[in-house]
């Protein structure tokens, strides 16, 4: 088991161009969530998938972006016309639901800078 | 709503002194509670949960009991090294709709740790 993964570590890109962020999670993990992380607060919440299905987000997804999961296995999170605004760190979880004690477990998220 | 408040940093201590971090928190329901720990340059980690009132998760020498009177979940550790300088989260987790255990977030609180 290697643990949750995500690609790329690191992002700059210009305004107005597309990004694309990718997630591995833990191989036995059916749920995946996005978070994300700007500078000196806590990962909020973005979205959450079981197996293929994403069942919640956030308001804070505008329509530029939107994440898929085709198979319940890696997850992809793209940000069209990409703003400053944007900038952050933005985090996959994975999780095998166990109930009170289910845990996330993180991977070392992908930091964007827009230019 | 679902809100995790966190005592502010930074906070900045000896090797071997005595922490809390404090933390509570605001639940509708029957919250699991979690600590999680961000070392620099690295991504989330699990440090200590707990799911049910009067427990105490433990790790690393690190503890919180879970105080349902108090909606609390203060971490403390007896003695600090300074391989423990991070930034440490605490979290909340209840499900809703979907079983969505989306994760709410304290602001995090850096520690540092001097020789």
């Amino acid at each position: 088991d290697t643990g949750v993964s995500q690609d790329p570590r690191h992002k700059i890109t210009k305004r107005g161009q597309n990004v694309t962020f990718r997630c591995d999670p833990i191989s036995e993990h059916n749920r995946l969530y996005w978070y994300r992380q700007t500078l000196g607060q806590g990962p909020e919440f973005l979205t959450y998938f079981q197996n293929e299905a994403q069942l919640e987000k956030s308001r804070l997804l505008s329509d530029r972006f939107s994440a898929e999961r085709p198979k319940g296995s890696f997850s992809t999170l793209e940000i069209q016309r990409t703003e400053q605004g944007d900038s952050a760190m933005y985090l996959c979880a994975s999780s095998h639901p166990s109930g009170r004690q289910e845990t996330q477990y993180f991977g070392p998220g992908t930091r964007l800078l827009v230019l | 709503g679902d809100s995790v408040t966190q005592m502010e940093g930074p906070v900045t201590l000896s090797e071997e002194a005595f922490l809390t971090i404090n933390c509570t928190y605001t639940a509708t329901g029957y919250p699991s509670l979690f600590w999680y720990v961000q070392y620099p340059g690295e991504g989330l980690q699990l440090l200590l949960k707990a799911t049910k009132a009067d427990d105490k998760g433990s790790n690393k020498g690190f503890e919180a009991t879970y105080r349902k009177e108090t909606t609390s979940f203060h971490l403390e550790k007896g003695s600090v090294q300074v391989s423990d300088s991070a930034v440490y989260f605490c979290a909340l987790s209840e499900p809703n709709a979907g079983n969505n255990r989306k994760l709410i977030w304290g602001l995090g609180t850096s520690l540092a740790v001097n020789p």
